[in-house]
């Protein structure tokens, strides 16, 4: 059973860049069949998908969030990131990678744990 | 953007009732309509794929329907375990995007 797991800073400073991983275990992350996505939700709000890769590189961005947004896969380690720029207290949020399956189901079936990102001076 | 839209935002039901949550899409997205269950604490969890499709090891008291714009979420029987959040996301096309989600309380 894959499994996903987040890590990185709990803080990251105003106008900074916020750098989070999604370690992929139990399945590789070359099999494709699957986007690999990043996901928050502000504090008592519902869901923002951020974008996804494709294991060959291939991205899909909220048009929302692009212009900050960088998402990159390290098929040797099994990962996946994500770094956002210039973040200020909006950007303060869980976060969370989710696989989300190709073909008919798309849907997010499998969910990190998430992490709490603050953004605070 | 895909607008999705839940009904209502929030519902206060009883152990054993039969709850239907409805979802609209701005446009047609075929049956490309997932369900999710969030409790307070947790993860999402993935409910029903495709309109109407259950996610393996789901309770078959859940069930879905619907195509094109408008959806719904059914709980056959209330069960005090399923006293959450609902979300329902479109997987039509990107960006994706999710209803603002139902809460549901015990009455």
């Amino acid at each position: 059973q894959v499994q996903l797991q987040e890590s990185g800073p709990g803080l990251v400073k105003p106008s900074q860049t916020l750098s989070l991983t999604c370690t992929v275990s139990g399945g590789s992350i070359s099999n494709g069949g699957y986007y690999w996505s990043w996901i928050r939700q502000h504090p008592g709000k519902g869901l923002e998908w951020i974008g996804y890769i494709y294991y060959s590189g291939t991205t899909y961005y909220n048009p929302s969030l692009k212009s900050r947004l960088t998402i990159s896969v390290d098929t040797s380690k099994n990962q996946f990131s994500l770094r956002l720029s210039s973040v200020t207290a909006a950007d303060t949020a869980m976060y969370y990678c989710a696989k989300e399956t190709t073909g008919n189901k798309r849907a997010f079936d499998i969910w990190g744990q998430g992490t709490m990102v603050t953004v605070s001076s | 953007d895909i607008q999705m839209t839940q009904s209502p935002s929030s519902l206060s039901a009883s152990v054993g009732d039969r709850v239907t949550i409805t979802c609209r899409a701005s446009q047609s997205i075929s049956n490309y309509l997932n369900w999710y269950q969030e409790k307070p604490g947790t993860v999402p969890k993935l409910l029903l794929f495709a309109a109407s499709s259950l996610q393996s090891g789901v309770p078959s008291r859940f069930s879905g329907s619907g195509s094109g714009t408008d959806f719904t979420l059914t709980i056959s029987s209330l069960q005090p375990e399923d006293f959450a959040t609902y979300y329902c996301q479109q997987s039509y096309s990107t960006p994706r995007t999710f209803g603002q989600g139902t809460k549901l309380e015990i009455k």
